[in-house]
């Protein structure tokens, strides 16, 4: 596709519940970001790919948190017993680079933890 | 480490008048400093990118940001406001250390405001 596609765009889950939340980037790029925005907040850095390889995981809150992406296109997040702090837009970005590339961001995830 | 404070939550402006966003960073290494939009329901899109190339940078929809580095400041502004401005508007500052990740640090983000 043209621009970077997420999926689901809305999630609803449960307390406890795990969920897995898509990111397609732009096709051929190298680059992939995870970006966790709080209602009011500015968007905040998860995770980074250079292709396959998961360079910087330092952004991520807690060991409930976890990223792949195997064959160096589309990756995955997974939140493992949600917590209602999850509650968040969950933004993927890519870059055709790896240095001082401009990010295209993805239109998001929503993801509402009851 | 870097930062990047906004000065102003929101900032309403009429329609036709100028519109000035403010935005000071703080970073140890020289940084590539970017103004992003996010309309409500969409995504991210970039208005502007500076990365140590001319000072004055111009971006789409006739936006235009100004890189002082004596001032640490990197304001947004545009001559006109239209009625289609009307956003969130958030200063982003990356900076490149080596390790070939360049994960973006936002500002909390200013509600722009037009009155018809």
């Amino acid at each position: 596709g043209a621009g970077v596609s997420q999926s689901p765009r809305y999630k609803v889950a449960k307390r406890g519940q795990d969920v897995a939340l898509r990111c397609d980037p732009i096709s051929g790029h190298v680059s992939l970001f995870w970006y966790q925005q709080a209602l009011g907040q500015g968007p905040e850095f998860l995770t980074y790919f250079q292709n396959e390889a998961q360079l910087d995981k330092s952004g991520l809150p807690s060991d409930r948190f976890f990223a792949e992406r195997p064959e160096g296109s589309v990756s995955t997040l997974k939140i493992q017993r949600t917590q209602q702090e999850d509650s968040a837009v969950y933004l993927c970005a890519s870059s055709r680079g790896t240095t001082g590339e401009t990010q295209y961001f993805g239109p998001g995830t929503r993801l509402l933890v009851l | 480490a870097q930062s990047v404070t906004q000065l102003d939550s929101h900032v309403s402006v009429s329609e036709g008048t100028p519109v000035l966003l403010r935005c000071n960073y703080s970073s140890s290494y020289s940084p590539s400093l970017f103004w992003y939009v996010q309309h409500p329901n969409k995504g991210l899109q970039l208005l502007l990118k500076y990365t140590s190339a001319a000072t004055l940078v111009k971006g789409i929809n006739g936006f235009e940001a100004e890189f002082k580095k004596s001032e640490t400041s990197f304001h947004l502004t545009k001559p006109s406001a239209h009625m289609s401005d009307a956003a969130e508007y958030f200063c982003v500052v990356s900076v490149h250390s080596g390790g070939g990740a360049d994960g973006l640090t936002f500002g909390k983000g200013t509600h722009l405001i037009i009155q018809p």
